[in-house]
């Protein structure tokens, strides 16, 4: 994605750690959504966020719309094996429903 | 509940050939997509279409042609195949998300693997 920095790029934790991405942007999102990619197969909505300061959990994950609305996070608690894969963020603009992503971070969890 | 399929799974082209990728939605949505991703470059979108009878390019829009069929139905064609172009493509469907008008979520088929040699 151009406008959407995600870091980090790949992460190699092992089973039972805490993982923590985050996607920082130069322009103002109303809304942070995040994606899980399991290996061969399509992106599937992990959390959305609509709020600044807005902070909503999905099971293990948990995932904030950062104040300034340029910035969000994703943490993974007390990770898994299957939680192995590619984590997007995507960011959309007021009135835009089409969404910009990051480039993903591959997460690689060693049992 | 199919969702998003997406047909064919794989593919082989040589250089200069064409090919169709369909994809088609039972959601009843308005807005679909086209995305490529290649390593280390996330999703890029080619084309996409924000309800019937309207396309609109997006980010690598170059070397492609898309048609919106129907609600249902969104085509990708590649005229004359290059090896640039040999990627995983994925197709999309939009739907709201948040009791906002214009906030979408994506859902995503299964993806396409092309090779051009």
């Amino acid at each position: 994605g151009q406008q959407l920095n995600q870091s980090p790029q790949s992460m190699f934790i092992q089973e039972g750690e805490d993982v923590s991405m985050n996607c920082t942007s130069s322009s103002i999102f109303n809304t942070w959504l995040w994606y899980k990619q399991d290996p061969g197969e399509g992106p599937v909505l992990l959390i959305a966020l609509y709020k600044a300061g807005e902070l909503t959990s999905n099971g293990r994950l948990t995932a904030q719309f950062g104040i300034t609305r340029k910035d969000s996070f994703l943490n993974i608690s007390a990770s898994i094996p299957s939680d192995v894969g590619i984590y997007f963020c995507a960011g959309q603009f007021l009135g835009a429903g089409k969404s910009t992503f990051g480039d993903g971070t591959t997460l690689t969890v060693k049992p | 509940n199919a969702g998003v399929t997406q047909t064919p799974k794989f593919q082989v082209l040589k250089t200069g050939q064409s090919m169709t990728l369909q994809c088609a939605q039972d959601m009843n949505h308005n807005s679909m997509y086209w995305y490529r991703q290649d390593p280390g470059m996330g999703l890029r979108l080619i084309y996409y279409s924000a309800s019937e009878g309207t396309t609109d390019k997006g980010e690598v829009p170059n070397g492609y042609n898309v048609s919106r069929l129907n609600k249902r139905e969104f085509s990708l064609r590649l005229e004359s195949a290059a090896p640039s172009q040999t990627s995983v493509y994925f197709c999309a469907s939009g739907g709201r998300t948040g009791g906002f008008a214009t906030n979408e979520k994506l859902f995503f088929g299964s993806g396409t693997q092309l090779s051009v040699l």
